[in-house]
């Protein structure tokens, strides 16, 4: 079964550093999608990747897609402690009605100030 | 920002009882998701509802687990006769199109004694 695999596992970083998490699966994806969760609550939504070599942005945080829509990094610009969470890449299963969503094990950031 | 709101944020409950988990979706969104994650696990698709019918269901959904989306605004999800291992948090989510992300709710956490 098609499975994403996120890393690191978790990742403690010093205030201002810039930071990569990393998010494959071994088949290509519909749609990439980029959640933070804090510790024991809600999943926020981040950022949307659905084309082959697609690059979003916002504010310090910028995800890409490559071309072959089988990996993902989510890239963090001098981390600040408001980013420290868990960070989850979800992928959508099939391109069907459906489109529930296969998620990654997350990756824990700690950022130390 | 609209958002997915669920009630109750934690329910503690007998095993055997019958628990009903409540979501809200944000109006206007037609794709509706039941997630669980239990504690250091990836988060698991339950089940998608869409055009009021169950569009696919996981294993894990079984003959216990069923959803209504009784008046048009409400999206539950019944346990009828829990078990030990139906402790987790329980994530509702809804989108408003297939190339829309999924927006989830702060989730509820389901304790069975």
């Amino acid at each position: 079964s098609q499975e994403l695999e996120q890393s690191p596992q978790s990742l403690i970083v010093q205030e201002g550093k810039n930071l990569t998490i990393n998010c494959t699966s071994s088949k290509t994806l519909y749609g990439l999608y980029w959640y933070k969760q804090k510790y024991g609550e809600g999943l926020i939504f981040l950022m949307m990747l659905q084309k082959g070599g697609e690059e979003k942005s916002h504010e310090k945080i910028t995800a890409k897609l490559d071309e072959k829509k089988q990996q993902s990094s989510l890239h963090i610009t001098a981390s600040q402690p408001s980013h420290a969470g868990i960070y989850l890449c979800g992928a959508d299963r099939n391109a069907g009605n459906n489109r529930k969503l296969i998620w990654g094990l997350g990756t824990s950031l700690a950022v130390n100030p | 920002e609209p958002e997915v709101t669920q009630t109750p944020s934690h329910q503690v409950t007998q095993m055997g009882q019958e628990v009903i988990l409540r979501c809200v979706p944000i109006s206007n969104h037609l794709y509706f998701y039941w997630y669980r994650q239990i504690l250091g696990q990836k988060v698991e698709f339950l089940v998608s509802f869409y055009n009021n019918e169950i569009s696919e269901k996981s294993e894990i959904f079984d003959d216990q687990f069923s959803v209504e989306r009784p008046d048009g605004s409400n999206f539950t999800l019944k346990i009828r006769s829990t078990k030990l291992e139906d402790s987790a948090m329980y994530f509702c989510a809804s989108r408003g199109g297939l190339r829309q992300p999924q927006h989830f709710g702060d989730g509820t956490r389901l304790s069975i004694l």
